[in-house]
């Protein structure tokens, strides 16, 4: 029972570098999301899709992109990597953007050098 | 500004006692509330929610209730268990948008 994959769990990256992390849920769910957690905070919205082919910025979109490849996947993508993008990333989904509680990944450590 | 606010960075309670832990918020237009517990390196898991027209749900140990005119919320676990011990975070959603705004958590370490 897999529910929400993401990969990779650890990544370190270099000033400048970029790189995609990768989401796909198996329960069939039409939402999708990306959350980064910094250290003593609570999660802060990325970027969300609530269906198939639409994405929609979050509360914290600056140097990021997203992709709603299809149902099951949403990448998210840093573009230029900077050492303020440091931080835990976790992709959820839930069964649609309704009244309806997200299922988390269990999330991939980045740090920026 | 922020607009889920659990205002206890922390706290410790005894096996068998009730834990209560609580989350503000101040958007009125926040009309679905979910609390998530963590443990360390897993994601986030879904606990127990509560629609803006009740003022109160349970499931098993735990409780949440809704104080709408004070915009508050609290979770009762009663009793609380050491594998209760985890970072408990508020998170509220507005309008069926299904995204949801997260308070910055409470740890909550239950000592046997």
């Amino acid at each position: 029972n897999a529910g929400v994959t993401q990969t990779p769990k650890f990544q370190v990256l270099k000033t400048g570098q970029s790189m995609t992390l990768q989401c796909a849920q198996d329960m069939n769910h039409n939402s999708m999301y990306w959350y980064r957690q910094d250290p003593g905070m609570g999660l802060r919205l990325i970027y969300y899709s609530a269906s198939e082919g639409t994405t929609d910025k979050g509360e914290v979109p600056n140097g990021y992109n997203v992709s709603r490849l299809n149902k099951r996947e949403f990448s998210l993508r840093l573009e230029s990597a900077a050492p303020s993008q440091t931080s835990v990333y976790f992709c959820a989904s839930s069964l649609d953007r309704g009244y309806t509680e997200a299922f988390f990944g269990q999330g991939t450590r980045l740090t920026v050098v | 500004d922020q607009q889920v606010k659990q205002n206890s960075p922390s706290l410790s309670v005894q096996e068998g006692r009730i834990s209560i832990l609580n989350c503000d918020y101040t958007n009125s237009m926040f009309d679905y509330f979910l609390w998530y517990k963590k443990y360390p390196a897993e994601g986030p898991t879904f606990l127990i929610s509560i629609s803006s027209i009740k003022d109160k749900n349970e499931d098993g140990r735990f409780t949440v209730f809704l104080n709408k005119s004070a915009k508050h919320l609290s979770l009762h676990i009663v009793p609380s268990q050491p594998g209760d011990s985890a970072v408990y975070f508020c998170a509220a959603s507005e309008n069926n948008a299904g995204k949801s705004t997260f308070g910055d958590g409470t740890t909550l370490t239950v000592k046997p």
